[in-house]
């Protein structure tokens, strides 16, 4: 079973067009992100949703909008793509815990990544 | 501010060799967590190991270690017995837990080493 799937894989489109990427998680997870990986490998937070509620919004254009329907699902939404949004795409989720008092993080579950490329 | 550097972009092991993969970071809050991922030339996003800033051992997965050594800021990765398959990119990342917990924090990562195992 994929503990979070991401769709479409790939996906290639031209300048202008809006698309969506669809995020799903079945690890029951409160918290899911949606991370930009750029041409140099270089991963950086996009969003993070907690139970439905936009928690992290870094410095991302508006033409970027994630929605999240139930916490299991977090998709974006993205209008008048452009050149630079060329990128991998990976979604992801997470869970903190309690060990005897201290909050103890938990790694992320990435899905697969989509590839978007713009033309 | 978090920081996450890592110094080494590309490295070169020779296949049943150890290896260190260096990783510092910096960060003003006391409760923390360290993570290491592994991405392949497939590029799914794979979790190796986790360190949280109060643990008083060093985490071990494996043929997996961290080297955390907190006062000088550093959670080295140790790859013992690389193999073939251990060939990818690798990527250390932290996260502050602050008040409510790591659900909330924003999960940075570093540049990224790049592995190659000899044969």
């Amino acid at each position: 079973d994929t503990a979070v799937s991401q769709t479409p894989k790939y996906l290639v489109t031209q300048m202008g067009n809006d698309k969506s990427i669809k995020c799903e998680q079945n690890l029951g997870h409160d918290t899911m992100y949606w991370y930009k990986q750029d041409s140099k490998k270089f991963l950086k937070i996009m969003f993070s949703y907690n139970n439905k509620e936009l928690i992290i919004n870094e410095t991302v254009p508006n033409r970027f909008s994630p929605k999240s329907p139930d916490k299991a699902h977090l998709n974006l939404h993205i209008n008048s793509l452009e050149l630079g949004d060329s990128a991998v795409y990976f979604c992801a989720s997470s869970q903190a815990t309690r060990d005897r008092g201290y909050l103890r993080d938990s790694p992320l579950h990435f899905g697969n990544g989509t590839r978007l490329t713009v033309t | 501010a978090q920081k996450i550097t890592q110094t080494q972009p590309g490295m070169f092991v020779q296949e049943k060799e150890a290896v260190t993969l260096d990783c510092t970071y910096d960060t003003s809050d006391p409760s923390y967590g360290l993570f290491w991922y592994k991405q392949p030339s497939s590029g799914e996003m794979i979790f190796l190991i986790y360190q949280g800033s109060y643990d008083q051992q060093n985490a071990t997965e494996g043929r997996y270690s961290l080297n955390f050594q907190k006062a000088r800021k550093s959670a080295n990765l140790v790859i013992s017995a690389s193999q073939l398959g251990d060939s990818a990119m690798y990527f250390c990342a932290m996260r502050d837990l602050g008040f409510y917990g790591g659900s909330q924090g924003n999960l940075i990562f570093g540049k990224g080493t790049k592995l190659s195992v000899k044969p």
